[in-house]
């Protein structure tokens, strides 16, 4: 059964470049979340998507988006890069309509660096 | 102000000896979950454990168990008999608004936990 994957592992970009970032959630999951986590810091809820629209977002600014396909896949587009953009960007997914107390599981994320 | 505080920035341990690593939260719903989470160097986060805010015991999970004084809202991560593979960062979290089937967790800084032989 796999896991939360998500691709590439690393990624270095420079300032106003464009970045598109791709998760699979596991296996029988329907809802994929998006969290940020900089240097030293713990993650911060960026979006999440469920039945292909963004449901939550956190205090992003536009330049996030993302989108999820049929499959339950998902991806963040980050717009004109900014150096502190540099981040791991960790992907979770979870069965939406479960008890609240369900787990969100993990990728081990995409490290972006911006030059 | 924080929502979920974690006042240590890192903990020493002695393998198999026990650790407890301290977490307050913020929050005004009476339905909030609590979890803990471990991060590796590998980036991935590890679910280790859960407890709800109506529930009356401490969960357990091996051993993990989380000492959730409610009143004082606080909900420390208890480790017994660490290993050195308990090294890693680990971070407290917490969900609210739990009529919402939707999952999405507010974390703390953290707290680099080194296990030494």
């Amino acid at each position: 059964d796999a896991g939360v994957t998500q691709s590439p592992t690393h990624l270095i970009k420079t300032r106003g470049q464009q970045v598109t970032l791709r998760c699979s959630p596991k296996s029988g999951h329907d809802t994929v979340s998006w969290y940020q986590q900089a240097l030293g810091q713990g993650p911060q809820f960026i979006f999440q998507y469920y039945e292909e629209e963004e449901r939550q977002r956190g205090n992003f600014p536009d330049r996030f988006s993302g989108h999820q396909f049929p499959n339950y896949s998902s991806e963040l587009n980050v717009n004109a890069l900014l150096l502190g953009d540099s981040a791991l960007y960790l992907c979770a997914s979870s069965l939406g309509h479960r008890p609240t107390n369900e787990k969100l599981f993990f990728g081990s994320g995409t490290q972006l660096s911006v030059l | 102000a924080q929502k979920i505080t974690q006042t240590q920035p890192g903990m020493f341990v002695q393998e198999k000896e026990a650790v407890t690593l301290d977490c307050t939260y913020d929050t005004s719903d009476q339905s909030y979950g609590l979890f803990w989470y471990k991060q590796p160097s590998s980036g991935e986060m590890i679910f280790l454990i859960y407890q709800g805010s109506y529930d009356e015991q401490n969960a357990t999970e091996g051993r993990y168990s989380l000492n959730f004084q409610k009143a004082r809202k606080s909900a420390n991560l208890v480790i017994s008999a660490s290993q050195l593979g308990d090294s890693a960062m680990y971070f407290c979290a917490m969900r609210e608004g739990m009529n919402s089937g939707y999952s999405t967790l507010t974390f703390g800084k953290g707290t680099m936990l080194l296990v030494s032989p």
